[in-house]
């Protein structure tokens, strides 16, 4: 079975500050990795994805991730953000559902970005 | 191109009733999943149809059913209606090929009384 776990469900930072959201995820095959943006009462916008290759991922609006095999983990990072990236991120991912193949996706619990000035 | 609609919007029912969702993919994709996300399970996935047949499904009761058409326009239905099912329902479509991109609708917001 696969799971997700985000660390942190809350990160407050000030603008143009650093940023980094943790993801560990758990997964007996190989997976493919999401990190998806949801702005208040809005539906989910793709930021990055994992799929093979360089394991440093670049997205978009200035934010990237690190895929680490060895430590099952897959934090999103911006070096400096701003109070429009206030918004729940979720770290997903993408395998078998209960022994069936398919682009399911298994979220974790969500990690709220409050940037401040 | 036109991103992944749902309809209606928002809802209000009442315990007991059933309530049929509907969502219409981006042109071209021929998968669809549906999601559950509530405050306090976060998003779950409740299934996923492929080519007019339900590919995938989560654990969710069987008063949570759904179907594809042939123009890969989709409908959930829930049936017997609890307050638990109080939630927003995101639909996503994808060209439904391993590690293919969900886009995301809006959502309809379902409210049980």
């Amino acid at each position: 079975a696969q799971s997700v776990t985000q660390l942190d469900s809350q990160v407050p930072v000030f603008e143009e500050a650093p940023v980094e959201l943790r993801c560990n995820y758990s997964s007996s095959v190989s997976v493919y990795l999401f990190w998806y943006v949801q702005y208040p009462n809005q539906g989910l916008q793709l930021l990055l994805k994992y799929l093979s290759g360089s394991t440093l991922v670049k997205g978009i609006n200035g934010f990237e991730a690190e895929f680490n095999k060895s430590q099952t983990s897959f934090h999103l990072r911006k070096p400096s953000v701003h109070i429009s990236d206030t918004a729940e991120y979720f770290c997903a991912v993408s395998g078998a559902v209960g022994g069936q193949a398919g682009t399911a996706l298994i979220f974790g619990k969500g990690t709220t970005l409050s940037v401040s000035s | 191109k036109a991103g992944v609609t749902q309809t209606p919007r928002y809802l209000i029912k009442t315990r007991g009733q059933q309530v049929t969702l509907s969502c219409s993919p981006i042109s071209g994709h021929r998968s669809v999943s549906w999601y559950q996300q509530t405050p306090g399970q976060g998003l779950q996935f409740l299934f996923e149809y492929f080519s007019e047949t339900q590919r995938n499904k989560g654990n969710f009761p069987g008063r949570f059913s759904g179907r594809q058409f042939s123009n890969s326009r989709s409908e959930m239905n829930v049936s017997t209606l609890e307050l638990g099912d109080s939630a927003l329902y995101l639909c996503a479509s994808s060209a439904g090929t391993s590690g293919s991109e969900q886009y995301f609708g809006p959502g309809t917001r379902l409210t049980v009384t």
